[in-house]
C-alpha cells in the first residue's frame, strides 16, 4: 500500500505570494491533518479534514486554509506569505477522523521557504 | 490547556549504551493518548507506540521500551543497546480534548535529537 505522499516537497516563495500544497492519504483512509513544524514552535497542528469538512482547527491565523476533495485527497493554501511561515508543512492521514485516536501515518512533507 | 515537556533536547551516546528519552505531559482529561514518533533526517514522522490513558502497562518492542506513569504524568522511551540507525529527533504527543471544540488533536512535545556515535 502507497504512502501518504505531498507535493511538491520544496517549494521556495516571496513574501506576499500564496502558495497551495497538496496531499494524497493513504488509499482508504477518509481523513487528512496538516500540522506546520518550525525550528522555534516545534511541530503545532493546523487542522483536519474528514468526509470533505474541516472538522478540527488549530490556533492559525485565516490566512491558513484548507480543503478535501471526495477522493480525500487534500490540499493547504497559505495566502500572502510572511518570512515565519517557512516551515516544514506535514500531512498526516487516518482511517477515521483522529477524534477517534486512530493512528495517523505521516507524509514526508512539503518544505517551504519564504524569501 | 494540554502540555507536553521533553526537557532533554539533545542526547549524545555511543552505540550499544542504553538511553532513556523523557516525555511529561499535562492534561486535565481522564482520557487520553500518548504517542512516540521518530523523525529521522529524511523529515517524515514514523508512529513507534501509541498507550491509552487506562493502560499503565510498560510495553516492551524489540529494543524499545515505554514506561507509562500517571502518578508522575510521565511516558518515558528507553533504547537498549542503542545503534547509530537510532539517531533522529524523537517527538512525545498528546491526544486529549480541545478545550473549545472537544474534540482531539495531537499536541507535540519539543523533540529529543538523538545521536548515536559509531
Amino acid at each position: 500500500k502507497a504512502g501518504v505522499t505531498q507535493t511538491p516537497r520544496y517549494l521556495i516563495k516571496t513574501r506576499g505570494q500564496q502558495v497551495t500544497l497538496s496531499c494524497s492519504p493513504i488509499s482508504g483512509h477518509r481523513s487528512v491533518s496538516w500540522y506546520q513544524q518550525t525550528p522555534g514552535q516545534g511541530l503545532q497542528f493546523l487542522f483536519e479534514y474528514f468526509s470533505e469538512t474541516q472538522r478540527n482547527k488549530g490556533n492559525f491565523p485565516g490566512r491558513f486554509s484548507g480543503r478535501q476533495f471526495s477522493n480525500s485527497r487534500s490540499e493547504m493554501n497559505v495566502s500572502t506569505l510572511e518570512l515565519g511561515d517557512s516551515a516544514l508543512y506535514l500531512c498526516a492521514s487516518s482511517l477515521e477522523q483522529a477524534v477517534r485516536d486512530n493512528e495517523q501515518f505521516f507524509g514526508p512533507g512539503t518544505r517551504l521557504t519564504v524569501l | 490547556a494540554q502540555k507536553v515537556t521533553q526537557a532533554q533536547t539533545e542526547i549524545s551516546v555511543v552505540e550499544k549504551e542504553d538511553v532513556t528519552l523523557d516525555c511529561v505531559y499535562e492534561t486535565r482529561d481522564t482520557t487520553y493518548y500518548l504517542f512516540w514518533y521518530k523523525q529521522p533526517p529524511s523529515g517524515e514522522l514514523v508512529f513507534l507506540i501509541r498507550r491509552n490513558s487506562f493502560d499503565e502497562q510498560n510495553e516492551i518492542s524489540g529494543r524499545y521500551s515505554w514506561n507509562f506513569q500517571k502518578s508522575t504524568s510521565s511516558f518515558n522511551f528507553t533504547i537498549t543497546a542503542s545503534q547509530v540507525v537510532d539517531s533522529a529527533v524523537y517527538f512525545c504527543a498528546l491526544s486529549d480534548a480541545l478545550v473549545d471544540t472537544g474534540r482531539r488533536a495531537l499536541t507535540f512535545g519539543s523533540g529529543t535529537r538523538l545521536q548515536v556515535q559509531p
